[in-house]
């Protein structure tokens, strides 16, 4: 099963870059990192998914070194709306589907 | 499109009554998965269906929860003789298939207190 470790807690400030890593030393052949967003009161949302190297698209970049035990999620020049919580989610099995407790990012003015 | 919808929205009950949670998903998606995600906490994975079968029922908390899927669509889970751990938001999600790429599309979730 690969755990993942995220950092509790983020601040950062509108208009910066943040990057947020997820540790997953477990990690399998087969598996995919997926990382997902979740405002208060919501069901969580798709951000972006990667086996390997760099993946981007219009919401942000995700990092995966060669020996892909880590990933980095890069938000490009936050703004207050991206306040949320993000999870980073390591498998390809429904077992594998733990979210875990996820980074607190909060954005200031 | 219509999203995930869940029902009820909130539900409040008693300790020891059984409650039933409604998830419809995204038309055509054939994977279905529950969540729960207590105050505070990430989620927890409780079962998917593939279709209208659930293949690995060993993530639901105790014997007290079950779920169905009938039609390749609608699903409901059902929690019998609530306790108040049980209090906390489930979660429902669809995907188009049961793959290592596809991506799950959430509902908002019930919020369910027990008291």
């Amino acid at each position: 099963l690969a755990k993942t470790t995220q950092p509790i807690s983020m601040d950062s400030y509108e208009g910066q870059e943040v990057n947020i890593t997820c540790s997953h030393n477990n990690i399998a052949t087969n598996d995919y990192i997926t990382w997902y967003q979740q405002f208060p009161s919501q069901g969580p949302r798709f951000i972006i998914q990667g086996y390997k190297t760099k993946v981007t698209n219009e919401v942000a970049s995700l990092f995966i070194p060669a020996d892909r035990k880590s990933s980095t999620l890069s938000l490009p020049r936050v703004s207050l709306s991206d306040t949320a919580v993000y999870y980073c989610l390591v498998g390809g099995s429904a077992r594998q589907l733990t979210f875990g407790s996820g980074t607190q990012l909060t954005v200031l003015p | 499109g219509a999203g995930v919808s869940q029902s009820p929205s909130n539900k409040v009950t008693e300790k020891g009554k059984d409650v039933e949670l409604r998830c419809d998903p995204i038309s055509g998606h054939t994977a279905l998965y529950w969540y729960r995600q207590r105050l505070g906490q990430g989620l927890e994975f409780l079962i998917y269906f593939q279709g209208n079968s659930a293949p690995d029922k060993s993530g639901l908390p105790s014997d007290r929860f079950s779920a169905e899927r009938t039609g390749e669509s609608v699903s409901t889970l059902t929690i019998q003789r609530t306790q108040q751990e049980d209090s906390a938001v489930y979660l429902c999600a669809s995907s188009l298939f049961f793959r290592l790429t596809d991506t799950q599309y959430f509902g908002p979730g019930t919020r369910l207190t027990v008291l």
